[in-house]
C-alpha cells in the first residue's frame, strides 16, 4: 500500500518569499491535516478536511497561510509571505477511519 | 475543549528498567486516545490507541497504556527498555473519528546503556 507523498522533501527560502507544499493522501482516505511541527515541539494541526471540505481550521494563519484540496484527493498548503517563524516540518496526515498516517513531512527553512 | 498535557518534557532510564511517559487529558466526551512515536529523521508511528473497549491497550514494541478516566490519564509503560526505544513520544486525543486529532508537547525518552 503506498503511503501519504509529501514533496518537496526540503524547502530553503527568504523571508517574505512564497512557497507551496503538495500531499497526496492514501487512496480512499476521506480525511487530510496539514500540522506543523517546530522544532522540540509537538505537531499542531493547522487544518484538517473531510474530502474537499475544511472541518477545522482555527489555527491556521489565514493572513498568510491558505490550503485547498481540489476534488477531495491531493491537497496544496501555501504561505505568502513567509516568516522566520514559519521554520518548522509540515507534516500531512490522512485516515479513513482512526488511525492516522503520516507523510514524511517537508522541512522549511526561512532565512 | 480537548487537551493534552505530557507531563515530562524528557525521561531518561536505562536499558532493561521500566519506561513510564505520562498523559493526562481533557475532553468533555470519552475521547479516543493514541500514542505516537517519533524517531529521529522518521515519519510519526502509531504505537497504539484507545477507542473504548478495554482499558489496558497493547500495542507495537512492547508498550501498553491504560485508559483511566477517574483520572483522566493515559501513561505509556514498557516492562523494560531497549535502546532503540530513544525518541520522541506524542500522546494524542480526539473526541469522535471525523474531530480534530490534538497532539501533546510530547516527551523525549533516553536510554542510558
Amino acid at each position: 500500500e503506498a503511503g501519504v507523498a509529501q514533496s518537496p522533501r526540503y524547502k530553503i527560502i527568504e523571508k517574505r518569499q512564497s512557497v507551496a507544499f503538495w500531499c497526496n493522501p492514501i487512496s480512499g482516505h476521506a480525511t487530510l491535516y496539514w500540522y506543523q511541527q517546530i522544532l522540540g515541539q509537538g505537531p499542531k494541526l493547522l487544518i484538517q478536511f473531510q474530502n474537499n471540505g475544511v472541518v477545522d481550521d482555527s489555527q491556521l494563519p489565514k493572513d498568510r497561510f491558505s490550503a485547498e484540496r481540489l476534488k477531495g484527493v491531493d491537497s496544496t498548503l501555501k504561505i505568502q509571505p513567509a516568516k522566520l517563524e514559519d521554520s518548522a516540518v509540515y507534516l500531512c496526515a490522512s485516515s479513513l477511519h482512526e488511525k492516522l498516517f503520516f507523510g514524511s513531512g517537508t522541512q522549511l527553512s526561512v532565512l | 475543549a480537548q487537551s493534552v498535557t505530557q507531563l515530562d518534557s524528557h525521561v531518561s532510564v536505562s536499558e532493561g528498567t521500566p519506561v513510564l511517559l505520562r498523559c493526562n487529558y481533557s475532553s468533555s466526551y470519552s475521547p479516543s486516545l493514541f500514542w505516537y512515536v517519533q524517531h529521529p529523521n522518521k515519519g510519526l508511528q502509531l504505537l497504539l490507541k484507545y477507542t473504548s473497549a478495554a482499558t489496558l491497550v497493547k500495542g507495537i514494541n512492547g508498550f501498553e497504556a491504560e485508559f483511566k478516566k477517574s483520572e483522566t490519564s493515559f501513561h505509556l509503560t514498557k516492562p523494560s527498555a531497549h535502546m532503540s526505544d530513544a525518541a520522541e513520544y506524542f500522546c494524542v486525543v480526539r473526541k469522535t473519528s471525523y474531530d480534530k486529532v490534538i497532539f501533546g508537547p510530547g516527551t523525549s525518552l533516553s536510554v542510558i546503556p
